[in-house]
C-alpha cells in the first residue's frame, strides 16, 4: 500500500547529541514537509522539499537540517543547537497539485533523557 | 500576519451535530483544509474548500465564506470515536503547497 513511514516511532536524546529521524514515502509525490507539534499549539513548519536536491527553511527551521538525495526520502537531524527539541514530529507529503491535502506519516515522539 | 483561530475545546453528545469555526485572514487566500487527528496519531484529511459554500462527505460538512474569512466543520450523527482534535489548516498564495495550521479543536463526545 501507498503511504508514508516515519521511524522509529519513540526516541530519545541525550544533551549534545545528534539523532536523526527516518521519513519514507512511496506515493510519488515531489513535495514533501517536516512539522513539529507541541501540546496546545498547531503544527508549526520546520523544513519542506519541492524536489530533489532542493530544501527550504520553515517557520521554526533553527536547531534541524535536512536532506533530500531520494525523491522518496526526506530525513530530518535534530541537532544539539536545538534546545527544547522534546515534541511530537509529523513528516508529510504531497504533489504538484496543491488543492489535493497533504497526507502524513505516524509521527516519532522524540524525548530528552 | 497568518493568523488562524479556532476554538480551543467543545463538548458533544452522542448522536448530536456540533460545528467547529475556523477564521482566517483573507488576503492571499488560497485554500483551506480540515484534517482529523487522534491523540498521538497522523491528521488525516476531511475536507477541501476554496469556493465559497457547502462540501458534504457522508456525516462531515465543510462551509466556507472567503469574504468573511470563515469556516466551519459541521459533524453530524457525532459518535464516541469523533473525539479528537479537528484541524483547519490554510493554504495562502506562496507559490507553493505550503499550510499554516490553527491549533486546534479537541472535540470530546460523551454518551
Amino acid at each position: 500500500d501507498g503511504g508514508i513511514t516515519q521511524s522509529p516511532k519513540y526516541l530519545f536524546r541525550k544533551e549534545g547529541q545528534n539523532v536523526t529521524l527516518s521519513c519514507e514515502q512511496n506515493l510519488n509525490h515531489d513535495a514533501m514537509y517536516w512539522y513539529r507539534q507541541d501540546p496546545g499549539q498547531g503544527l508549526r513548519l520546520i523544513y519542506y522539499s519541492q524536489i530533489v536536491n532542493d530544501f527550504q527553511k520553515g517557520d521554526i527551521a533553527e536547531g534541524y537540517s535536512v536532506s533530500r538525495e531520494k525523491k522518496e526520502s526526506f530525513p530530518l537531524t535534530v541537532t544539539s543547537a536545538q534546545k527544547n527539541p522534546t515534541a511530537f514530529y509529523l513528516c508529510a507529503s504531497g504533489g504538484w497539485d496543491s488543492n489535493q491535502p497533504q497526507h502524513f506519516g505516524d509521527g516519532t515522539r522524540l524525548s530528552i533523557l | 500576519g497568518q493568523n488562524i483561530d479556532q476554538p480551543t475545546e467543545m463538548t458533544a453528545t452522542e448522536g448530536a451535530i456540533v460545528q467547529i469555526n475556523c477564521t482566517y485572514q483573507t488576503s492571499g487566500f488560497n485554500g483551506l483544509f480540515w484534517y482529523q487527528q487522534h491523540a498521538g496519531e497522523a491528521p488525516t484529511f476531511l475536507s477541501y474548500n476554496v469556493l465559497d459554500g457547502l462540501e458534504e462527505k457522508g456525516r462531515f460538512s465543510s462551509f466556507l465564506s472567503r469574504s468573511k474569512g470563515y469556516s466551519y466543520l459541521l459533524l453530524k450523527e457525532l459518535q464516541m470515536k469523533d473525539s479528537a482534535s479537528y484541524l483547519c489548516a490554510v493554504k495562502w498564495n506562496t507559490g507553493f503547497q505550503k499550510l499554516v495550521f490553527g491549533t486546534g479543536t479537541r472535540l470530546l463526545v460523551s454518551p
